[in-house]
């Protein structure tokens, strides 16, 4: 079974701050792990994708990591500005599976 | 690439009505998923097509909700008779060729039951 977990559920930052949000999953066997953003009433949209190979992923002022041994990765976000702020997910699939298991999110808000 | 389309964006119904939700998935995506996001909680997978064939429909609740995906295409998503519970987003998404290929949502059809 697989559990995924986000902490902090919730972040509240100055403009410009670099910041890590932190998911952890259960079953180490996984092929790969998405993040996603979701702004307020809106759909999902992807950030990055991690195949179980990298170790890392890296799109302009965001970089995910992906550490399957300890059962985590990590998004981070470079200089963070106030369009940022959103829900930011992580899912990583049900062992043997297309089915993905979804944190319940970070909620980031970037003040100015 | 055109993107993931649902319609419609929001849809609020009284109790024991039925509504239905409509998915046009990514061109040439094989794999198409029904998600339910309750307010404050991650989605949850409710079906998987594979093509028009069902993958897995384990998390439906098949008393009230039924999906099709005629022809390997679109997909309708059905509640009948809603509950006040079915308060969610409900999400579609599709992937060229299932997880290792990572998958794209729609924007997601906000329902109110009242």
């Amino acid at each position: 079974k697989q559990e995924v977990t986000q902490i902090p559920a919730a972040l509240s930052v100055p403009e410009g701050e670099n910041l890590v949000l932190n998911c952890s999953f259960t079953d180490s066997a996984i092929y790969n792990l998405q993040w996603f953003r979701q702004d307020p009433g809106k759909g999902l949209t992807s950030l990055l994708l991690i195949q179980s190979s990298q170790r890392e992923q890296t799109s302009g002022r965001l970089n995910a990591s992906l550490d399957k041994s300890s059962g985590r990765s990590t998004l981070y976000i470079a200089a963070s500005q106030p369009g940022d702020s959103a829900t930011y997910l992580c899912a990583a699939p049900l062992a043997n599976t297309d089915k993905l298991i979804f944190g319940t999110g970070t909620r980031l808000q970037v003040f100015p | 690439e055109a993107g993931v389309a649902q319609s419609p964006r929001y849809k609020i119904i009284e109790k024991r009505q039925s509504v239905a939700f409509w998915c046009n998935p990514i061109s040439g995506h094989a794999t198409l998923y029904w998600y339910q996001q309750i307010l404050g909680q991650g989605p949850k997978l409710l079906i998987q097509f594979q093509n028009n064939g069902v993958v897995d429909d384990s998390q439906l609740p098949k008393d009230r909700f039924s999906a099709e995906r005629l022809k390997g295409v679109d997909s309708t998503l059905k509640i009948q008779p809603a509950k006040l519970e079915d308060s969610a987003v409900y999400l579609c998404a599709s992937s060229r060729g299932g997880g290792p290929y990572g998958y794209t949502f729609g924007s997601g059809t906000r329902l109110t039951v009242v």
